[in-house]
């Protein structure tokens, strides 16, 4: 079974600050970890995943994300944020194989807000 | 290349009714997997279809059904609609791991 639990519903920062969106993992099998950005009455744009190798990966529109196994840890950052960044972000989860390959588990997911 | 396409965008139903909700994959992906999302939630997993077979299923009733047709295209449908049912339902195709997302069906059941 897998789960994900992203730490903070809403996270309000200014713009050209630090954004850092935590997501924190259970898996019983090695995950595949992703991170979704959604935008109002849209559906889900990949923003990055980690598979194999490289434990720190980069994405789009200047957004990377860690994933550390001993944490069992997969948060978001971006060093400067822009307005255009407000939007609903998901961590999810999947198994790198067994019977519960690709399906995806989701956290609740976390609203930032940029401010001016 | 097209994404993932969903038709309709919205609908609106009412109770004890049915409803077919369409998808057509990314091209080159084989592998199609819908999702459920209520108000303010995460999207939760419904069944995932690949070489026309349901391959996996999440914890929902068998009210909800799908099909995949030899071109990968899928249909979700749900029959006797109850008030909960009302959300965005989400397609994502697939070929390997990485799953893209179509834009949903919003579906508002009254």
């Amino acid at each position: 079974a897998q789960s994900v639990t992203q730490l903070g519903s809403h996270v309000s920062v200014s713009e050209g600050a630090l954004v850092l969106l935590r997501c924190n993992y259970s898996s019983s099998v090695p995950p595949y970890l992703f991170w979704y950005v959604q935008y109002p009455n849209q559906g889900l744009q990949l923003l990055l995943k980690y598979t194999t190798g490289a434990t720190l990966v980069k994405g789009i529109n200047g957004f990377e994300a860690e994933f550390k196994k001993s944490e069992t840890s997969f948060h978001l950052t971006k060093p400067s944020a822009h307005m255009s960044d407000a939007a609903e972000y998901f961590c999810a989860v999947s198994a790198a194989g067994g019977t519960s390959y690709g399906k995806l588990t989701f956290g609740q997911g976390t609203i930032l807000t940029v401010h001016p | 290349d097209a994404g993932v396409t969903q038709s309709p965008t919205h609908l609106i139903k009412t109770r004890g009714q049915q409803v077919t909700l369409r998808c057509s994959p990314k091209s080159g992906h084989d592998t199609v997997s819908w999702y459920q999302q209520a108000l303010g939630q995460g999207p939760q997993f419904i069944f995932q279809y690949y070489e026309e077979e349901e391959r996996q299923r999440g914890n929902f009733p068998d009210r909800f059904s799908g099909h995949q047709f030899p071109n990968y295209s899928s249909e979700l449908n749900v029959n006797a609609l109850l008030l909960g049912d009302s959300a965005l339902y989400l397609c994502a195709s697939s070929s390997q791991e990485t799953q893209y997302f179509g834009p949903g069906t919003r579906l508002l059941v009254l």
